[in-house]
């Protein structure tokens, strides 16, 4: 299964409501995950099973889809929300995206 | 505290070998299939091999399959990745990660990374 997340750079001001996009190439089953990578981390798990918030995550981070096409949400954007997004299959084998990089306008 | 430190990276030539090193602690590493992830410079992620918490069962990653190989020492709490054939293109920071359980097959976990450099 192949991801493709858009947009690959996404410019937003602290306060805004964020959208990031991933799609795959064949139904996912929900079994979508996000994660945020800051430079020079390893990726923070976020979201799991869609919609599910990872222990520790803020709320204004949050998951949604079905099929083949999810969605992550930040409700506000916050200035330490900079970083690259990552979507994650696991309904077949193991496959991420190539990443959306978040920057503060 | 789940907690994996992952070693052995380094600069090799092409065709050359290399072995990484995963020391897992805070959990019972013997009961849990383990993985390594590996990222290119400035690019996205790419799994590339599991083993099942006994060993019985590994999977490896098209691109890598033939000539690396997982092991795991659970004596040790240790996973292994011996790579051989080394090529330009496994250039990458290798991360060391665990499913968050054995039902649960999202990446919950992951080490820091050791940085694998293939260059003559």
């Amino acid at each position: 299964i192949q991801l493709t997340q858009s947009p690959s750079l996404l410019s937003a001001s602290v306060g805004d409501r964020v959208t990031l996009s991933c799609k795959g190439s064949q139904n996912i089953n929900n079994y979508l995950a996000w994660y945020q990578q800051k430079l020079g981390e390893a990726p923070k798990l976020l979201i799991y099973n869609t919609n599910s918030l990872q222990t520790g995550i803020p709320s204004r981070f949050s998951g949604s889809g079905s099929g083949t096409d999810y969605t992550l949400t930040i409700s506000s954007l916050q200035p330490e929300d900079v970083a690259t997004y990552f979507c994650y299959q696991y309904n077949n084998g193991d496959t991420f995206g190539a990443g959306t990089k978040l920057e503060l306008k | 505290e789940v907690q994996l430190v992952e070693s052995g990276g380094g600069l090799v030539q092409p065709g050359r070998s290399l072995k990484l090193s995963c020391l897992a602690s805070g959990f019972t590493f013997s009961n849990y299939g383990m993985n390594w992830i590996r990222q290119a410079p400035g690019k996205g992620l790419e799994w590339v091999a599991s083993i099942s918490s006994s060993s019985s069962y590994i999977y490896y990653a098209d691109t890598v399959k033939g000539r690396f190989t997982i092991s795991r020492d659970n004596a040790k709490n240790t996973l292994y990745l011996q790579m051989t054939s080394l090529r330009s293109e496994d250039t990458a920071l290798y991360y060391c990660a665990r499913r968050a359980d054995n039902w649960a097959n999202w990446f919950a976990y992951w080490g820091q990374g050791t940085l694998v450099t293939v260059s003559s």
